[in-house]
């Protein structure tokens, strides 16, 4: 029934370590974006995905590595966790690239690195 | 200059007042205009969008957009309580691929 779906929903791991968060919808959308939410609640893109091709690619570190298998699917990895990876990263869907009907939410992974 | 500006609150309003959230933006090719809830602990989710100068009426809100001012506001009629959340503005930015770029949000408190 989930639009976009996101696992897991919470995520705590250790500095160093190495983790994945998943992202998956059923609307039928072309276009996928991760988003990340930092604890002041602004919330900024990082990677945009149409139809399995990248197409944004914000200043993020190149410890986070986007895959899309195809397009009702988005992942996220991200090598060498550190502290100020801790945020909440929402995974979005759009019907196309323009955006225009706005995009849907899934519903986040808080991701906390002690 | 950031390229979303929002009061970040709290605006506090009774339950039957208007709320007012307000909202400047920067990239002078935005062409679409949403503005999102977010209520704490959960996912931002879409409750008006606007494309066109004017006004847009849905239900208790109305959307209103200025391009020449760069402004964007959102109206809340009869407020209630369950309308307390943090309101997020995001224009649409052109430059490349469209992106909706968010400001960090008004925070709205509806009290009884």
């Amino acid at each position: 029934d989930t639009a976009v779906s996101q696992t897991p929903k919470y995520l705590v791991t250790q500095m160093g370590n190495d983790k994945s968060i998943k992202c998956e919808q059923n609307l039928g959308h072309d276009t996928m974006y991760w988003y990340k939410q930092d604890s002041k609640k602004f919330l900024k893109i990082m990677f945009s995905y149409n139809n399995k091709e990248l197409i944004i690619n914000e200043t993020v570190p190149n410890r986070f590595s986007p895959k899309s298998p195809d397009k009702a699917h988005l992942n996220l990895h991200i090598n060498s966790l550190e502290l100020g990876d801790s945020a909440v990263y929402f995974c979005a869907s759009s019907q196309d690239t323009g955006g225009a009907g706005g995009y849907t939410f899934g519903s986040g992974t808080r991701l906390t690195v002690v | 200059q950031k390229e979303v500006e929002q009061n970040s609150g709290p605006l506090s309003v009774p339950e039957g007042a208007i709320a007012s959230l307000n909202c400047t933006y920067s990239d002078r090719g935005s062409q679409s205009f949403f503005w999102y809830r977010q209520y704490s602990g959960k996912s931002p989710e879409l409750i008006m969008s606007i494309y066109s100068n004017g006004d847009k009426e849905d239900g208790r809100f109305t959307a209103q957009l200025n391009k020449a001012s760069q402004y964007v506001s959102l109206l809340i009629r009869d407020s209630q309580p369950s309308d307390s959340a943090t309101y997020l503005c995001a224009p649409s930015a052109i430059t490349g691929f469209q992106k909706l770029v968010f400001g960090t949000g008004t925070r709205l408190l509806v009290s009884p």
